[in-house]
Order: C-alpha cells, then sequence, then structure tokens
C-alpha cells in the first residue's frame, strides 16, 4: 500500500524567514496530495492542497510543489509568523477508493519571534 | 455552514467496557471518514462511508471496532471491550464526494478516547 514519509520531524524558525516541509509517496497512482495544519487540541484544517495534473500551487505565504517523477511534494511558508506554529501533515491519496488519505508522521513548527 | 461535528468530545471509560463516538458531518457530504491519530502521531484510516455504506473497512484494527451509517448523514464508531490501546484521538472528515473535485475531506475536532 501507499508509505508517505515526511520531514522533518520539527522544524525551529525565526518570525520572517520561510519554512520547508518535504514528503514523499511510494504509490505512483497516487495523484491528490493535501496539506493539513493541526492546533493543539483541535481537528487538522486543510491549508492547502494539489493535483497530480500540476506542478505547483499558490495561495498567499504558502505554496506547494509536486515532482511525480520523484514522487515528492513539498509545503512552502513564506514570511512565518507565530501564528503559524503547529503540527503540519502531508498527505496522499489514489482519488479512488473513496479517496482515504494516508498521512505523514507529522512536522512540527515552531516560528520564534 | 456548520462544519463536522464530533461527540463527545472527551471520553474516559475503564478497559473492558463500549464506547459509542458519534460523527455529524456537513451537510450534504456523501462521503464519511474515520482515523485514529495516537498521541504525537499521524492520522490512521480506518473506515470509508459512501452514502450508508461502507465499501472500505480497511483500516478497522480488530472485530472489537464496528462503525455505521444511516440516513447518508450521522456517523457511529463502537468499539467493544476497549483496551488501553485504544486511547487516542478518534477523527472524523467528510466530503462532498470522491470525484475529482469533490474529494477535499473537512475534518471534525475529534473525541479524545482515554481508556484506563
Amino acid at each position: 500500500g501507499e508509505n508517505v514519509e515526511q520531514h522533518p520531524s520539527t522544524l525551529s524558525v525565526q518570525e520572517g524567514d520561510s519554512a520547508v516541509i518535504k514528503c514523499t509517496y511510494s504509490d505512483s497512482a497516487s495523484n491528490y496530495f493535501p496539506w493539513y495544519k493541526q492546533e493543539l487540541g483541535k481537528g487538522p484544517q486543510l491549508i492547502i492542497d494539489i493535483r497530480s495534473n500540476v506542478g505547483e500551487k499558490k495561495d498567499q505565504r504558502i505554496a506547494v510543489t509536486l515532482n511525480k517523477t520523484a514522487k515528492h511534494f513539498s509545503l512552502h511558508i513564506t514570511e512565518t509568523q507565530p501564528e503559524d506554529s503547529a503540527v503540519y501533515f502531508c498527505a496522499a491519496s489514489k482519488g479512488s477508493w473513496g479517496n482515504k488519505l494516508v498521512f505523514g508522521a507529522g512536522t512540527i513548527l515552531r516560528v520564534k519571534s | 455552514g456548520a462544519g463536522v461535528s464530533q461527540s463527545p468530545s472527551n471520553k474516559v471509560t475503564e478497559k473492558g467496557k463500549d464506547v459509542e463516538l458519534r460523527c455529524d458531518p456537513i451537510s450534504g457530504h456523501t462521503a464519511l471518514y474515520w482515523y485514529r491519530q495516537r498521541l504525537g502521531q499521524g492520522l490512521e484510516f480506518l473506515i470509508y462511508f459512501q452514502g450508508n455504506s461502507a465499501p472500505d473497512k480497511s483500516g478497522l484494527p480488530s472485530d472489537r471496532f464496528s462503525a455505521e451509517r444511516t440516513g447518508e448523514s450521522v456517523s457511529t464508531l463502537t468499539i467493544q471491550r476497549t483496551q488501553q490501546e485504544d486511547s487516542a484521538v478518534y477523527l472524523c472528515a467528510s466530503s462532498l464526494g470522491e470525484r475529482e473535485g469533490l474529494e477535499t475531506q473537512y475534518f471534525g475536532p475529534g473525541t479524545r478516547l482515554l481508556v484506563l
């Protein structure tokens, strides 16, 4: 089955710097890749997603890139702010069989002010 | 409109007892998912519903776990004879459907289960 690996497990950046989180997936049939932000005690919140027919997608300070050949995708957060501090999860699905998401282990992002 | 809601938000039970967790998806969402999140870990898929049918139950860890959905709306996840390793946050998500453009999953706040 699908396996998603996520790095780094923890990331500390200074406010205003950029943060990059990387994920790799194993199943070349996967075609949908969402990123979720989870704050303490809350459910995951979708922040951006990308489909396999697109190489890059941007939404204000957040961008995601996808390299289908290498089977990896990355989350880029620019101009980080203290409120960006949270756990970030990448996920992958095949877009079939109910689109169950296979999640990475998560990255704890700390933005220091 | 309202998002996905789950109840109870917290549940403490004794080993061996049965528990029922409830999920109310976003109105009109035909697909519903249950995931489990152990402390400090990622989410593990448990089961998926399309309408009231469960085409994929592959993530249920044992026959102590079961789920149902009625009226293409509310779902309940039941854990029988709870064990300490069942302690986790149980998250529910729903999506409009499963075709491209409809597959975005929206999560509820979760039920935190502690088995003593």
